[in-house]
């Protein structure tokens, strides 16, 4: 089955860049998925196929993807981006979710 | 805007059946996937299955790891749909979450989550 690798935690800097990575075999051959869930709350789609952000999300946040890394960065950090941070990529109509990252504004 | 709600029971005896209904509000479901996810206290989350539904039919896909378990269906007059898990343990004790999503897309809308509890 196909595996999704993140950090489990990932510090920045108020005002400072994140960037958070999601590790698989190949999957900069997949569209990726990013979302955000806060503490008591349903995930967040921040981003969609690789790259794109939905209606809604600010451009402080982008993604990209290629060969066995894709990356979602968070751009002047802000106290509100404290979140856990998951992809998600479909791998022959299988849902797969990556292990989530806890991010942390310092 | 799409909103989905999730219903059903809160607490589950092992062994048995736990059933989920998400109501969907969106005028059309046509063209859409949705999708069962869950989620353990302090845990990542797990996609569960989902269902396609064009026309007269649906289609759907599981995990692998709990297919053997799992019914989904959509009711398309009433825009319920559901989930089915069978012969449930405490390792199913999760927030179970519905979601939409679209070919190739993320899910777009999520239900709020609806709390189950496996007891023994």
């Amino acid at each position: 089955s196909y595996e999704l690798s993140q950090p489990l935690s990932v510090s920045v800097a108020l005002g400072q860049t994140a960037r958070i990575t999601c590790g698989g075999n190949n999957i900069g051959s997949k569209n990726v998925h990013w979302y955000q869930q806060k503490p008591g709350q349903a995930p967040v789609l921040v981003i969609y196929r690789d790259k794109n952000r939905p209606s809604g999300i600010p451009e402080r946040f982008s993604g990209s993807n290629s060969e066995n890394t894709a990356t979602l960065t968070i751009s002047r950090a802000q106290a509100g981006d404290e979140a856990d941070y998951y992809c998600q990529v479909w791998d022959t109509s299988i849902g797969v979710f990556g292990t989530g990252t806890k991010v942390t504004v310092l | 805007q799409e909103e989905l709600q999730e219903s059903g029971p809160g607490l589950v005896k092992a062994s048995e059946t736990l059933s989920l209904t998400c109501t969907v509000s969106d005028a059309s479901i046509d063209n859409y996937y949705f999708n069962w996810i869950r989620q353990p206290a302090g845990k990542g989350l797990e996609w569960i299955g989902r269902i396609y539904y064009t026309g007269s039919s649906g289609s759907t896909n599981f995990n692998p790891s709990l297919q053997s378990r799992v019914t989904i269906s959509l009711d398309t007059s009433k825009k319920h749909l559901s989930l089915k898990l069978t012969s449930v343990t405490a390792a199913d004790t999760a927030v179970y979450y519905c979601a939409r999503g679209v070919a190739g897309g993320g899910f777009d809308y999520w239900g709020q989550g609806t709390p189950v509890t496996v007891s023994s």
